[in-house]
């Protein structure tokens, strides 16, 4: 895949359980950030968004929760099943100014769903 | 509606040649941003066009290019290939300027021998 010369982190799961997938961002005035999933051979595919006014939103079977005191952002996705098993990536972005349509990406979580 | 299309979806150059990406946003979306992913760097952003104006770049050399059209379809091109350009290029479409939900394509994945 992409990100194999990273070393990314990994988690794995049994289909049913709950994931949770976590990221640190790294620049405290990000104030919009994005999950994105990545199959291989595809481009990433858009999951949740979550603005810095809100610690929390939730969509289907995802949720994003926010900590901008410690930078630290998580996915959670609940009764997590096999076609779940990608790569995840955050990213990050400081809305106006000189970062016009700059996402900054994490290096990305591998997560897989064994049935 | 149709997603981001990107063409070609895989290209073989060798080095110092030159190459022309093109994406097409989802219909309705006037900003593209170009990304570069590689095992060993990831996702890094290249530059981001709105209106045919360049609006932000990334930290990539010269050789890096990229314009929009009227009808908000992009291309980039890079030139004098070099080894370390093979990658998987991305292009993200928005309906506004700057984020707010940015879409992927599938990518053109480019090696140079």
């Amino acid at each position: 895949g992409e990100n194999v010369g990273l070393h990314l982190p990994t988690l794995s799961v049994q289909e049913g359980d709950n994931s949770i997938i976590n990221c640190a961002y790294s620049n405290s005035a990000s104030d919009y950030f994005i999950w994105y999933k990545q199959e291989s051979g595809k481009g990433p595919q858009f999951i949740i968004d979550i603005r810095s006014n809100m610690d929390k939103r939730q969509g289907q079977r995802v949720t994003v929760l926010l900590n901008k005191t410690v930078k630290h952002l998580s996915l959670q996705i609940a009764a997590t099943q096999p076609g779940d098993s990608a790569v995840y990536f955050c990213a990050e972005n400081i809305s106006g100014g000189t970062s016009y349509g700059k996402l900054t990406f994490g290096q990305g979580t591998i997560l897989t769903v064994h049935p | 509606k149709a997603g981001v299309t990107q063409t070609p979806r895989y290209l073989i150059k060798t080095r110092g040649q030159q190459v022309t990406l093109s994406c097409s946003p989802i219909s309705g979306h006037r900003s593209v941003s170009w990304y570069q992913q590689t095992p060993g760097q990831g996702l890094q952003f290249l530059f981001e066009y709105f209106s045919e104006t360049q609006r932000n770049k990334g930290n990539f050399p010269g050789r890096f290019s990229g314009r929009q059209f009227s009808n908000s379809r992009s291309e980039m091109n890079v030139s004098t290939l070099e080894l370390g350009d093979s990658a998987l290029y991305l292009c993200a479409s928005s309906r506004l300027a700057g984020v707010n939900e940015q879409f992927f394509g599938p990518g053109t994945r480019l090696t140079v021998l």
